[in-house]
């Protein structure tokens, strides 16, 4: 089975915070993504990798930033938290193909910013 | 902008029932079809993917592709109170990320 696991279930942050959200899956595959999810929004995706230290942008990039130096790991950078950052991140990744490969989700973070 | 249109419900079925779920996308060149089972505070979990037209089935669930059409269903048959959840349809364009529909809440009474 895809294991896709997220350092946090819950996390608490204060405003102007810096804060890293982790995601690591033992599938060696080549995408990973990062999605946000809020009530009546739906999934809206931040990010996403294709290869490692390879990046693109999402739907909703403002105010994030992403690392990928490793082929298993990447990770999400709020770089000065705010209170509309406040959601649930949900990591997942997927065989190396342009989207006709099904993604795999972590269990996710609930991130409050105060 | 490509979209993926679902009924957000409820939709409402007793225990036993087939529930039936639709979704719209608006791309014609979309390539692949994916439903996603979301309980209450936890995580999408795959249930199904589908590429071609026609209906392929697992278990309980079949997942209808018309492409001509422009949708993708999910029936779920002897449905269960287990099966209490919100369904996501989630189509693959040209890109590497998946468009994901907001959702349909289905509720199954016993």
């Amino acid at each position: 089975d895809v294991k896709v696991t997220q350092s946090s279930r819950y996390l608490v942050k204060r405003t102007g915070e810096k804060v890293f959200l982790e995601c690591v899956q033992d599938m060696d595959h080549e995408n990973m993504f990062w999605y946000r999810q809020d009530p009546g929004l739906g999934l809206r995706l931040i990010y996403f990798s294709y290869d490692v230290k390879m990046k693109e942008k999402g739907d909703i990039p403002e105010g994030y930033s992403v690392s990928r130096e490793k082929k298993e790991r990447f990770s999400l950078i709020l770089e000065s938290a705010s209170t509309n950052q406040t959601s649930m991140y949900l990591c997942a990744s997927s065989f190396r193909g342009m989207g006709n490969q099904p993604q795999h989700f972590g269990d996710g973070t609930r991130l409050s910013i105060l | 902008q490509k979209e993926v249109e679902q009924n957000s419900g409820p939709l409402s079925v007793p225990e036993g029932a087939i529930a039936s779920l639709n979704c719209t996308y608006s791309d014609r060149g979309s390539q692949s079809f994916f439903w996603y089972r979301q309980y209450s505070g936890k995580s999408p979990e795959l249930i199904m993917f589908i590429y071609s037209n026609g209906d392929k089935e697992d278990g309980r669930f079949t997942a209808q592709l018309n492409k001509a059409s422009q949708y993708v269903s999910l029936l779920i048959r002897d449905s269960q109170p287990s099966d209490s959840a919100t369904y996501l349809c989630a189509v693959a364009n040209s890109g590497y990320a998946l468009n994901f529909g907001k959702g349909t809440s289905l509720l199954v009474t016993p």
